[in-house]
């Protein structure tokens, strides 16, 4: 069964720069969720989707916004971005319920 | 505001010995936990999960245990292997959230060979 897949693994842009970061979920999982990891920070929720909606937010500015496709592949912006933007990206996806998050290996996205 | 707090960012134990990992979350409305392992440069690897309505869970060497009116969590490895040094991260969610989950800052465990 194939894993959480996100693409790219790595990313280096511009302050001011706009940035797609793109997350394929197992199959049959239709909720998809965004981390962002920095040192110290442990992973900080940043929204999450099912069937296409919204359903969570986490405590982040209106620059970082999402959305999930059909498919439940997903994909996260970030416009106007900031030198503390730097940070590894994680998606993870599950199943209904209390059910365990999958992550993948995120992508990595450094701002210079 | 950290509803979930990992207060020892490290851990050496002995290989073959246990290694006990914390986490204190804050927040009574938590009901299921996770506990994930963190290889660099890979995503977490979920471990093991517990509900609120239990107190232990085991998955091999992995046991999990839950008090709640402490709102305390640990995860016990038994026994260590050099294959176990990674960063544990504990995870926490409320009831009916969908799949919004607090983590703590992480613990990095070395098991010495």
């Amino acid at each position: 069964k194939a894993g959480v897949t996100q693409t790219p693994r790595y990313l280096i842009k511009t302050r001011g720069q706009q940035v797609t970061l793109s997350c394929s979920p197992i199959s049959g999982h239709r909720s998809v969720s965004w981390y962002q990891q920095t040192p110290g920070q442990g992973l900080q929720f940043l929204f999450e989707y099912f069937s296409e909606t919204q359903r969570n937010k986490g405590n982040f500015p209106g620059r970082f916004s999402g959305r999930q496709f059909s498919n439940s592949r997903s994909e996260m912006n970030v416009s106007t971005l900031e030198l503390g933007d730097s940070a590894l990206y994680l998606c993870a996806s599950s199943p209904l319920g209390n059910q365990p998050q999958h992550f993948g290996d995120g992508t990595r996205l450094s701002i210079l | 505001d950290q509803q979930v707090k990992q207060n020892s960012p490290s851990l050496s134990v002995q290989e073959g010995r246990i290694s006990i990992l914390n986490c204190d979350y804050t927040n009574s409305m938590f009901d299921y936990f996770l506990w994930y392992k963190k290889y660099p440069a890979e995503g977490p690897t979920f471990l093991i999960s517990i509900s609120s309505i239990k107190d232990k869970n085991e998955d091999g060497r992995f046991t999990v245990f839950l008090n709640k009116s402490a709102k305390h969590l640990s995860l016990h490895i038994v026994p260590s292997q050099p294959g176990d040094s990674a960063v544990y991260f504990c995870a926490a969610k409320k009831r009916n959230t969908g799949n919004q989950f607090y983590f703590g800052t992480g613990t990095s465990l070395t098991v010495i060979p």
